[in-house]
């Protein structure tokens, strides 16, 4: 079955600098990929979604990469400031898109 | 709109006790699902609908029902409460075309003693 790797370990990072999250997955290459954000004690929050045949997708300060050959999207916040403190999840579809599988995400702590 | 709601937001059973959890949309959108949040595990999908009437199973649906009598209504219920269905509880809703995007509710923390 189709697992998703999100680094367990929180990342520090300094206001202004550029945040990277990995995002890996074992199995079958998905139609999409997706990441939110979850803040504590709230519902996860669609950030972005990228396709198969995209290699890249941008939105503000948000970037995402998807390399179905090493089965691996990348997550970029640029000029990162302390409001993008916050865990983000890394979402594939699964059986046509009906469902969809979440990574156990990965915490940001962007310090001022 | 008020997107997603869910109801309660918190609460306490002991074990063997029944409850429902209630999640509702206002957005007419076709799918909706039961997640349960836990430290480190992720989201994982009990149940979920692809319509008013259908419901299927997800990953972890054994303890849990659920019913989807209207377009906007998806309920969840506990027959029978155990310490292990402690968790974090969310309800999310989709459209059928581009069900990619999932909308989220605020989540319903439930403690079973």
């Amino acid at each position: 079955s189709q697992k998703i790797e999100q680094n367990s370990e929180a990342l520090n990072i300094q206001e202004g600098k550029t945040a990277t999250l990995t995002c890996n997955y074992t199995n079958y290459s998905p139609a999409y990929l997706q990441w939110y954000r979850q803040d504590p004690g709230r519902g996860p929050v669609f950030l972005l979604l990228i396709r198969e045949n995209e290699k890249e997708k941008r939105k503000e300060r948000l970037k995402v990469t998807f390399d179905t050959t090493l089965k691996q999207s990348l997550f970029h916040i640029t000029a990162s400031q302390p409001a993008d403190s916050a865990t983000y999840l890394c979402a594939l579809d699964q059986d046509g898109g009906f469902k969809t599988i979440f990574g156990a995400g990965t915490r940001l702590f962007v310090k001022a | 709109n008020a997107g997603v709601t869910q109801t309660p937001k918190f609460r306490v059973l002991k074990t063997g006790q029944s409850m429902t959890l209630l999640c509702a949309q206002d957005m007419n959108h076709e799918y909706m699902y039961w997640y349960r949040q836990d430290p480190g595990m992720g989201l994982r999908l009990i149940h979920y609908s692809v319509g008013e009437g259908t419901t299927a199973k997800g990953e972890v649906p054994d303890g849990y029902n659920v019913s989807r009598l209207k377009k906007q209504n998806f309920l969840l219920g506990l027959e029978s409460a155990a310490p292990s269905q402690t968790s974090v509880y969310f309800c999310a809703s989709a459209l059928a075309e581009g069900a990619e995007t999932q909308y989220f509710g605020p989540g319903t923390r439930l403690l079973v003693l």
